[in-house]
């Protein structure tokens, strides 16, 4: 079936440094990626869509600034948390596919001290 | 905008029995997809069991099925003969087209010995 990577999947960061979590399909082409965030005890809230070679697309309320995303490849999309903030602390999960079908990253858990 | 309900925070089963979590959703689409998740402590978002809305029939997926009523926007997932590992967060999702996958807040499942 297919696999969805994420990496890291801790990571604890300085308040003001940049930390970039990747997204990568190991044994398909996504054509379309999804960066979601986590709170504790919450739902899944999606952060924006990116396709392959275009912009991202971010949902309202979501900084496109801080939250750099670049989809360079069929196979890897990245998000970027830039100047990171305590309030930043949350669990990042992606969703990759295509029309066939999508398939959640295990996701990484953000700590910024 | 849709938005997906489900009103059992926590639920409780007793191992080999029969649990139902509740799930309702709101939308103006005749054409869309139901999902139920789980998540485990690992965070691994697992897809359960999906429904296609212009089925009629109930997908069933092992111990795992749900009762879909369309009229009434609800989908429901039934467990049957639960088991230790199914202890987890269970989320319900609609999808209407790729971008827009909307979640419930959440179930968590306790199963008990």
């Amino acid at each position: 079936g297919a696999v969805v990577s994420q990496h890291p999947s801790r990571v604890i960061c300085k308040s003001g440094t940049s930390v970039k979590i990747e997204c990568r399909s190991l044994d398909f082409q996504a054509t379309t990626m999804f960066w979601y965030r986590q709170f504790p005890k919450q739902s899944l809230m999606l952060m924006a869509t990116s396709n392959e070679g275009s912009k991202a697309t971010y949902e309202q309320g979501v900084e496109k600034d801080k939250f750099l995303i670049n989809h360079a490849s069929l196979t890897l999309s990245t998000l970027t948390v830039t100047s990171a903030h305590p309030e930043d602390s949350s669990f990042y999960i992606c969703r990759a596919g295509t029309d066939y079908g999508y398939t959640f990253g295990s996701g990484t858990r953000l700590t910024v001290v | 905008a849709q938005t997906v309900t489900q009103s059992q925070p926590e639920m409780s089963v007793q191992e080999a029995e029969t649990v139902t979590l509740s799930c309702t959703y709101d939308t103006s689409e005749s054409d869309y997809y139901l999902f139920w998740y789980k998540q485990p402590p690992s965070r691994q978002m697992i897809l359960v069991i999906r429904q296609e809305a212009y089925k009629q029939q109930n997908a069933t997926e092992n111990r795992f099925s749900v009762n879909f009523q369309k009229a009434a926007k609800s989908f429901s997932l039934k467990i049957s003969d639960s088991q230790l590992g199914d202890a987890a967060m269970y989320f319900c999702a609609y999808r209407r087209d790729l971008r827009d996958m909307r979640f419930g807040a959440g179930t968590r499942l306790t199963v008990k010995p």
